[in-house]
């Protein structure tokens, strides 16, 4: 069975400050690993994907993500956050990309 | 183009009551997947249909059932409501079964 585990149920920081969400997941066979942003009283905006290739992925609004298989980690950069990235963020894997399972999410707070 | 689109957007039930939820996907999307997020936590899989037949289903209690139509749009049906139904329901579409998926906003139900 897969499983995902977000570190931290919550994350504060300042704005322009670096940051890192952290995800592990188990899993006995290859999975597909996503990134979602909730914003309040939004549906899930997928953030970035693993699928197959480059382990590092990248975002078009400045966030990365590595896949470390030896680690079974999927961590979430961004070197430098904006009051805008205020939200929730959601870690995922799938062997089938529409049968997601979910962490319990990290709210990310910037503070001025 | 529109994205995935979900109707309503809150609603109100009393326990007991049934209650149906509709989604339409995104055009030429052919696979609609149903996720329940109670507040504070992550998203959890309902159901995926792909070109209308159930091809996956969560820990969800016969009470849940849907159906996906012609046109590909779906509906997720909640007989008996319970007070623990109350949750941000999500609705998902992906080209095929093994492509990303990309979320509506969700219906908000509360069972009171």
């Amino acid at each position: 069975a897969q499983s995902v585990t977000q570190l931290d149920s919550q994350v504060p920081v300042f704005e322009e400050a670096p940051v890192e969400l952290r995800c592990n997941y188990s899993s006995s066979v290859s999975v597909y690993l996503f990134w979602y942003v909730q914003y309040p009283n939004q549906g899930l905006q997928l953030l970035l994907k693993y699928l197959s290739g480059s382990t590092l992925v990248e975002s078009i609004n400045g966030f990365e993500a590595e896949f470390n298989k030896s680690q079974t980690s999927f961590h979430l950069r961004k070197p430098s956050v904006h009051i805008s990235d205020t939200a929730e963020y959601f870690c995922a894997v799938s062997f089938e990309a529409q049968k997601l399972v979910f962490g319990q999410g990290t709210r990310l707070t910037i503070n001025p | 183009d529109a994205g995935v689109t979900q109707s309503p957007t809150h609603l109100i039930k009393t326990r007991g009551q049934q209650v149906t939820l509709r989604c339409s996907p995104i055009s030429g999307h052919k696979s609609v997947s149903w996720y329940q997020q109670v507040l504070g936590q992550g998203p959890q899989f309902i159901f995926q249909y792909y070109e209308k037949e159930e091809r996956g289903r969560g820990n969800f209690p016969d009470r849940f059932s849907a159906r996906q139509f012609p046109n590909y749009s779906s509906e997720l049906n909640v007989n008996a409501l319970l007070l623990g139904d109350s949750a941000l329901y999500l609705c998902a579409s992906s080209f095929s079964s093994n492509t990303e998926a990309f979320f509506g906003q969700g219906t908000r139900l509360t069972v009171v």
